[in-house]
């Protein structure tokens, strides 16, 4: 059975860092690339990051590009995201989602059930 | 950047009803858009891709059409937990996107 558990969200302060992880369960990270999906509270959908399949690419919306990095550990078959410098305009529940398997196709087919991040003084 | 335009932000129906939500475009995304439906407290899920295609174990009453600038999700008949918001996605174009939604609820 395909899962994916986020962890690692919580309140934290403006210009502080948390690390979110995305546990992978029924299918293997090396085949999939994983996205990060964030919804801001009532709130639309936002993409925020995503690594390749193969490890050999990261994307990152401009809203977060160069404060936030996604990585994984294949041995645990877990991804992280990495965030820094946190913002209040970065309060959301924050999803990480399964592309298709072998590509980079921006498709989400696959959800966790999300963790909350608030970031608040 | 593209936009995407959901309408109506609201649809009120009755159960059994017939469903038809827009997505448009600020410009085209080829056949390159998806939509995911959300319960409150749920993640999303997707329904269809690539504008038209059913995702695997979505029922038939739900489908989709369109290309370029303006697409479509009908829902046939409205069944009790079909009442939910709606979102479209492209992924024509960098970077991908998110509709603001479209929530049906009960008449």
């Amino acid at each position: 059975q395909v899962q994916l558990v986020e962890s690692g969200g919580g309140v934290v302060q403006p210009g502080r860092s948390l690390r979110l992880s995305c546990a992978a369960s029924g299918f293997t990270l090396s085949n999939y690339a994983v996205h990060w999906v964030r919804q801001a509270p009532g709130k639309g959908l936002e993409w925020v990051a995503v690594l390749w399949y193969d490890g050999s690419n990261t994307y990152y919306a401009d809203s977060v590009r160069g404060r936030f990095t996604v990585s994984r550990d294949i041995s645990k078959n877990t991804l992280y995201l990495q965030m820094n410098n946190l913002r209040a305009g970065d309060t959301a529940v924050y999803y990480c989602a399964r592309d298709r398997e072998g590509l980079v196709d921006f498709l989400f087919d696959q959800w966790g059930q999300g963790t909350l991040v608030t970031v608040s003084s | 950047e593209i936009v995407l335009t959901q309408s109506p932000a609201t649809l009120s129906l009755s159960p059994g009803e017939r469903a038809t939500l827009s997505c448009r475009a600020s410009q085209s995304v080829s056949s390159y858009l998806a939509w995911y439906q959300q319960k409150p407290g749920q993640a999303p899920r997707l329904l269809i891709y690539d504008a038209s295609n059913r995702a695997t174990g979505i029922p038939a009453r739900f489908s989709g059409s369109g290309s370029g600038t303006d697409f479509t999700l009908t829902i046939s008949s409205l069944e009790p937990e079909d009442f939910a918001v709606y979102y479209c996605q492209q992924r024509g174009n960098w970077p991908p996107a998110f509709g603001g939604g479209t929530k049906v609820e009960i008449k």
